[in-house]
């Protein structure tokens, strides 16, 4: 069974800091995906990495893929307050057919003035 | 920007009544998802469905549940005889590649429909 593991579950930073999140799993995929959830929200797509290797960023967020380690990381760079919400890292182990998500646990990121 | 759309977003029921949460995936989206999160807790797969049937479903899918397209746009999530532990915000899900193979099969989720059973 697949697991999926996410570390801090929680994090209170202020603004200004740097810190990442960790989402660890327990069997080989090479397609990973980071969403964000405000409180009461839907998912929110953050991104897709496809690849060993794959770096994505957008704004004050990076991603990284370590399929070797079943590792990926999610960098935050001078955290502001909008930034706060829960981010979850999901694994798609399915090839050829559709799509099955294993989430993570979910990380809650205050960021705090 | 296309999205999905659920109906509705919060229904309380009575414990043992049947129910039906509605979906409006992308039109151009050919794989359907239903997924369900327990208040403070991550997100689970429910099941998928394509080519009007399913594709898999997971454990939490027993013979309770029961999912159905049927039209071009609606795709419903039915509970026949809702449980206390039913309670939940259920997210329906589009995409519209497979799994792998032609680049990213990124989902999107719905608002989500709230389940409270009393």
């Amino acid at each position: 069974e697949l697991k999926v593991e996410q570390n801090p579950l929680f994090l209170s930073m202020q603004e200004g800091k740097n810190y990442t999140i960790y989402c660890n799993y327990s069997t080989t995929s090479d397609r990973l995906y980071w969403y964000r959830q405000d409180p009461g929200k839907s998912l929110e797509s953050l991104f897709v990495l496809l690849s060993n290797g794959a770096v994505k960023q957008e704004g004050r967020l990076m991603a990284s893929l370590d399929t070797k380690a079943r590792l990926s990381t999610l960098h935050i760079t001078a955290a502001v307050h909008d930034l706060s919400a829960t981010y979850f890292c999901a694994v798609d182990m399915n090839a050829g057919t559709a799509s099955k998500l294993t989430f993570g646990t979910g990380t809650r990121l205050q960021v705090t003035l | 920007e296309p999205e999905v759309t659920q109906t509705p977003s919060h229904q309380v029921t009575q414990m043992g009544q049947e129910v039906i949460l509605r979906c409006v995936p992308i039109s151009n989206h050919l794989y359907f998802y239903w997924y369900r999160q327990i208040l403070g807790q991550k997100v689970e797969f429910l099941v998928s469905f394509y080519n009007n049937e399913i594709s898999e479903k997971s454990e939490i899918f027993d013979d309770q549940f029961s999912v159905e397209r049927p039209d071009g746009s609606n795709f419903t999530l039915k509970i026949r005889s809702t449980k206390l532990e039913d309670s939940a915000m259920y997210f329906c899900a589009s995409s519209r590649r497979q799994g792998r193979g032609s680049g990213a099969n990124v989902l999107t989720f719905g608002a989500g429909s709230r389940l409270t059973v009393l």
